[in-house]
């Protein structure tokens, strides 16, 4: 089983619609957690970034962790064709931990029609 | 400010071939670390180097290879070339404390084909 699950899509939506994903994990130290967006053929690109449970909200992206259920979440609003991309779930333990060392989900790709 | 830069953009080996992959991260940053991505799946952690010393290894045989240097740039090596090496190979620079912690930025990847 691999530590990091992610569903790999993919996800069709209309465009103006909420774009849902999320991850499942199964190492407790994980204390970092983070989204990227990747383009085909491109660099990931740092959407999210978060430590421990809670959530956080940055224009039309909000991300939830709840720590206790191994669970992430990533909510893209006013979804737009130019979010059509593979969206990484990843995450880390604490700076003692094995470094800087990101373990990733596969990827979701997701398609956002006009 | 310039983003993370790799070099080359692409490259073309032959089974048995060695490669050197070349990395520069973003100015004041002083943490490096690799991945590799195969078609279809997240990245996988390959080395971290902070202040020139490796400071974590994946799971990967020891064909593989990374240095960086004063100006905190970095090279991978790979000897002894496999098909299965073919991927995008990404570079991440951070400015975490010891090494440690702080957001990881990628670099736009050298596609490596093995033929």
């Amino acid at each position: 089983q691999k530590e990091v699950e992610q569903d790999p899509g993919p996800l069709s939506v209309p465009e103006g619609a909420i774009v849902s994903l999320n991850c499942t994990y199964s190492n407790s130290a994980f204390q970092y957690f983070m989204w990227y967006r990747q383009y085909s053929r491109k660099g990931p690109e740092l959407l999210m970034y978060t430590y421990s449970s809670g959530n956080k909200e940055d224009g039309r992206f909000t991300a939830q962790v709840d720590k206790s259920s191994k669970y992430i979440s990533l909510f893209i609003r006013d979804s737009q064709p130019s979010d059509s991309a593979t969206y990484l779930c990843a995450m880390r333990g604490g700076i003692k931990a094995a470094g800087n060392k990101l373990t990733f989900g596969g990827g979701t790709r997701v398609l956002v029609k006009p | 400010d310039a983003g993370v830069t790799q070099s080359p953009t692409h490259l073309i080996k032959t089974r048995g071939q060695q490669v050197t992959l070349r990395c520069s991260p973003i100015s004041g940053h002083k943490s490096v670390s690799w991945y590799q991505q195969v078609l279809g799946q997240g990245p996988q952690f390959i080395f971290q180097y902070y202040e020139k010393e490796e400071r974590g290894r994946g799971n990967f045989p020891d064909r593989f290879s990374a240095r960086q240097f004063p100006n905190y740039s970095s090279e991978l090596n790979v000897n002894a070339l496999l098909l299965g090496d073919s991927a995008l190979y990404l570079c991440a620079s951070s400015n975490g404390l010891a090494g440690g912690g702080g957001e990881q930025f990628f670099g736009p990847g050298t596609r490596l084909t093995v033929l």
